[in-house]
Order: C-alpha cells, then sequence, then structure tokens
C-alpha cells in the first residue's frame, strides 16, 4: 500500500523566507503532483513531476525517483504564498488503477509580513 | 481557462437524506473522478468514470453512493441515505487527454446533522 508522507505538517515564515516542504512516498509511482489548498477549500494544482525538476515563478519542485523524495521550494516567500500544499501520487496506469491520486495530508504554511 | 464546476458550494442535509452532488467537468477530457476530504484528513479517492461507466472504486464508495452522467454533461454523486460520517468536502475532478494535468472543482461542503 503506498502511503505519502508530507512535513512538516505546519510551517511559520517570515516574508521573505526560503521555504522548504518535503513527501516522501513508499512504492513506485509514475508521476508526483504538488497541489495548493486555499482557505475556502478550492484544490489549484501547482507542478506534475515523474523525475527532475521543475520551476514555475517562485515555486520550484524537484523529484529523487531513487530515494522516493520530493520537495517543493518556495523562494522569497510572500503572505498570499499561506495555504496548504498537499503532495500526491499517482500509480503506473494499469488494470485496476485509474489514475486516481494517493494524496499526503498537506503542509499547512503561514507567512506572516 | 476551462474550468470544472461544482453545485451546491454548500449543503446541509438531515441523516438518512439523499443527496445529490453535482459537477461540470471540461467536456474533453476522459477521465472524472470524486474524492472526498473529511475535515482534518487527508483528500481521498471515491470513484473514476471513464468511458460512461465507473472504471474504478474505493472501499468507502459502498451501495450508498452511485454516480451517473445523465445528460452527457453533468456528472453527479449521489449519496442515498447520509450518514453523519459523510459530512466531508466532496470533490470533482478531470484529467486531460495527455493523461496528467487534473482540473478541480471547488468543491462541495457537506453538513449531515
Amino acid at each position: 500500500k503506498n502511503e505519502v508522507e508530507q512535513s512538516p505538517q505546519n510551517l511559520t515564515a517570515q516574508e521573505g523566507e526560503f521555504i522548504t516542504i518535503n513527501c516522501s512516498y513508499s512504492v513506485g509511482i509514475s508521476a508526483l503532483h504538488w497541489l495548493q489548498q486555499h482557505p475556502g477549500g478550492g484544490i489549484v494544482s501547482l507542478f506534475m513531476l515523474s523525475s527532475g525538476k521543475k520551476k514555475h515563478g517562485r515555486l520550484i519542485a524537484t523529484i529523487n525517483i531513487q530515494e522516493k523524495h520530493s520537495s517543493l521550494h518556495i523562494t522569497a516567500s510572500h503572505p498570499r504564498d499561506s495555504a496548504v500544499y498537499i503532495c500526491a501520487v499517482r500509480f503506473p496506469f494499469g488494470a485496476g488503477n485509474n489514475r486516481k491520486l494517493i494524496w499526503g495530508l498537506g503542509t499547512s504554511l503561514a507567512v506572516n509580513p | 481557462e476551462p474550468e470544472v464546476t461544482q453545485t451546491p458550494s454548500h449543503q446541509v442535509t438531515q441523516m438518512g437524506q439523499e443527496v445529490i452532488l453535482r459537477c461540470v467537468p471540461i467536456s474533453n477530457h476522459l477521465y472524472f473522478y470524486w474524492y472526498r476530504q473529511i475535515l482534518g484528513q487527508k483528500v481521498e479517492f471515491l470513484v473514476s468514470f471513464y468511458n460512461n461507466e465507473i472504471s474504478e472504486k474505493s472501499e468507502i464508495f459502498d451501495d450508498q453512493f452511485s454516480v451517473e452522467r445523465p445528460d452527457g454533461s453533468n456528472f453527479t454523486l449521489k449519496i442515498r441515505s447520509t450518514k453523519l460520517e459523510d459530512s466531508a468536502m466532496y470533490f470533482c475532478a478531470t484529467l486531460d487527454r495527455a493523461g496528467y494535468g487534473y482540473t478541480f472543482g471547488s468543491g462541495t461542503r457537506l453538513t449531515v446533522v
């Protein structure tokens, strides 16, 4: 059974700080997603990774397939980055698996001005 | 940008009542999903829907739950006889034709009293 674990569960930062959120998983996957959940509950997809590194604005996501680990970095953090960041993984497509996501619990980030 | 639309945004219902949660998925996407998130817990997979039929369902998705796409546009989740433990945020999601990009609805917060 694939488990997805994130750390830390809660994170408070000062504006401008560099932030790292970690995700680890227990079995082989086909893709890992980073998502952002706003206080109202809405979910937005940030990145999909199967290898290497991706960057979008101040967000950087990396994955190490061998170590079954991914990190989400936020550079020059801002109060508007305050949200819950969730890691979710997807198994390789096959019988009985239809590209569903298995989710971590999320990291609640608060960036203070 | 195409959106997944969910209605209602909030629903309060009496225990034992039937509820129908509605989603308008992105029309040219192929896979549709329902997920739920009980307060303070991980997002959980309920069911996936492909080619007008269920392609995978979780242990949570018992006989009290059903999904259908009655008119080729709406994608509905029905809970026949709600229980207190069905109180959660329910998300509809679609997967694009390339098989990598998920789009989420803003969720329906269901409260069973």
